[in-house]
């Protein structure tokens, strides 16, 4: 059964960069027509999606943070990667990797979620 | 900001129908359909049906979803204490390139 876990700090200073990975396990992250996702919830709010990666490096990614996102992917450890520079207390969240089938269908295996909270 | 439109809540009796809706427009749910999940409290979302009504394994037949139009809804039949939740369409947008999601709906079951 295909799990996704999350880790990263959970505390970032303000305009520092916050760096998380999720880790895939019990299937390959280089299964062709699946891609990889970020997505994030505020306290008390809805979701928000940050980008998503195919095993291939191809990026998609949402136009409101592109300019401070970055996705990897290493298909070597079964990994995918989430940097977003600059940060504001705007950004404390619940961070969340997800997959989805092919580009268009909905995200079906979600990881458990990482609370990030940004703060001096 | 949400890219999709649900109503922020809905309350209904329990073993009644009902029926979230979500509004968008020709690049999103009027072309590529829309995906709902529901979220527990505390807990990741999960996936219920998506291109508008496929259901993945083991999602109860009682969640049923279709599209008019870019206008998306998810129809809860039979509700049990265990729907109350809340739930969130989202959909591939075109134009953007992008995930787009709805602000949520509570779904409160009396």
């Amino acid at each position: 059964q295909l799990q996704l876990q999350e880790s990263g700090p959970g505390l970032v200073k303000p305009s520092e960069t916050l760096s998380l990975t999720c880790t895939v396990s019990g299937g390959s992250i280089s299964s062709s027509s699946y891609y990889w996702g970020w997505i994030r919830q505020p306290p008390g709010k809805g979701l928000e999606w940050i980008g998503s990666i195919y095993y291939s490096g191809s990026t998609y990614y949402n136009p409101s943070l592109k300019s401070r996102v970055t996705i990897s992917v290493d298909t070597s450890k079964n990994q995918f990667s989430l940097k977003l520079s600059s940060v504001t207390a705007a950004d404390t969240a619940v961070y969340y990797c997800a997959r989805h089938f092919q580009l268009h269908y909905g995200m079906d295996v979600w990881g458990q979620g990482t609370t990030v909270t940004v703060s001096s | 900001q949400a890219g999709l439109t649900q109503p922020p809540s809905v309350s209904k009796g329990l073993r009644q129908t009902a029926t979230l809706t979500c509004t968008g427009n020709s690049n999103n749910v009027g072309n590529q359909g829309a995906a709902w999940l529901q979220q527990h409290q505390g807990h990741p979302p999960k996936l219920l049906s998506y291109r508008n009504n496929n259901r993945p394994s083991g999602i109860s037949e009682r969640f049923s979803a279709s599209r008019s139009g870019n206008t998306a809804s998810l129809t809860i039949t039979g509700l049990q204490p265990e729907d109350e939740a809340d739930y969130y369409c989202s959909a591939w947008d075109s134009s953007l390139s992008a995930w787009v999601f709805g602000g949520g709906t509570k779904l409160t079951v009396l």
